[in-house]
């Protein structure tokens, strides 16, 4: 991805360990939520979202926690396999918004 | 259902060109985003449309434009291309909003 040769914050996780991936979001007022992965060459590729009038979102192997409290967002990750290593970004959309405000990115590196 | 689909892929121009990106959207889908993506601001939304209007804007020059045809198809178009504006170029597409937003591969543009 694009990010790759940028210092990211870089998440190395033994294959079939949990990961968590954090993120701070900036915006009090977003009521929208998504996690994005994107691997070397490939656009985003949709994971999971979560609106901000729940707190916890399960998919097939991610879950999502929101913490309006403290602004902070979370990717759990379970029993990570080698695909799953690139970059995972965060991002928030105000009300009435589709724009989407993308965090800098946290790439993770599985150990096989 | 095929996904959002870009072209071209990659391109080459040089400063003081222009160049217009197309994406076609998923089908069904009638807003349509675009992001530029740079190792040094990530990725950054442009303008999304919907049902052939311009929706929301971002802080980009004016030197960066988009229109929407009437099949949802969407194209961009920068103008007189600086150095800077180097980058991937990536466009999503949802229903509408606060809707899923997916993704296409990107084209990769580079200013010489």
């Amino acid at each position: 991805g694009e990010s790759v040769g940028l210092h990211l914050p870089t998440l190395s996780v033994q294959e079939g360990d949990n990961s968590i991936i954090n993120c701070a979001y900036s915006n009090s007022a977003s009521d929208y939520f998504i996690w994005y992965k994107q691997e070397s060459g490939k656009g985003p590729q949709f994971i999971i979202d979560i609106r901000s009038n729940m707190d916890k979102r399960q998919g097939q192997r991610v879950t999502v926690l929101l913490n309006k409290t403290v602004k902070h967002l979370s990717l759990q990750i379970a029993a990570t396999q080698p695909g799953d290593s690139a970059v995972y970004f965060c991002a928030e959309s105000l009300p009435g918004n589709n724009r989407l405000a993308f965090g800098k990115g946290n790439q993770v590196v599985v150990i096989p | 259902k095929a996904g959002v689909t870009q072209t071209p892929r990659y391109l080459i121009k040089t400063r003081g060109q222009q160049v217009t990106l197309s994406c076609s959207p998923i089908s069904g889908h009638r807003s349509v985003s675009w992001y530029q993506q740079t190792p040094g601001q990530g990725l950054q939304f442009l303008f999304e449309y919907f049902s052939e209007t311009q929706r929301n804007k971002g802080n980009f020059p004016g030197r960066f434009s988009g229109r929407q045809f009437s099949n949802s198809r969407s194209e961009m178009n920068v103008s007189t291309l600086e150095l800077g504006d180097s980058a991937l170029y990536l466009c999503a597409s949802s229903l509408g909003s606060k809707q899923t937003q997916y993704f296409g591969p990107g084209t990769r543009l580079l200013v010489l």
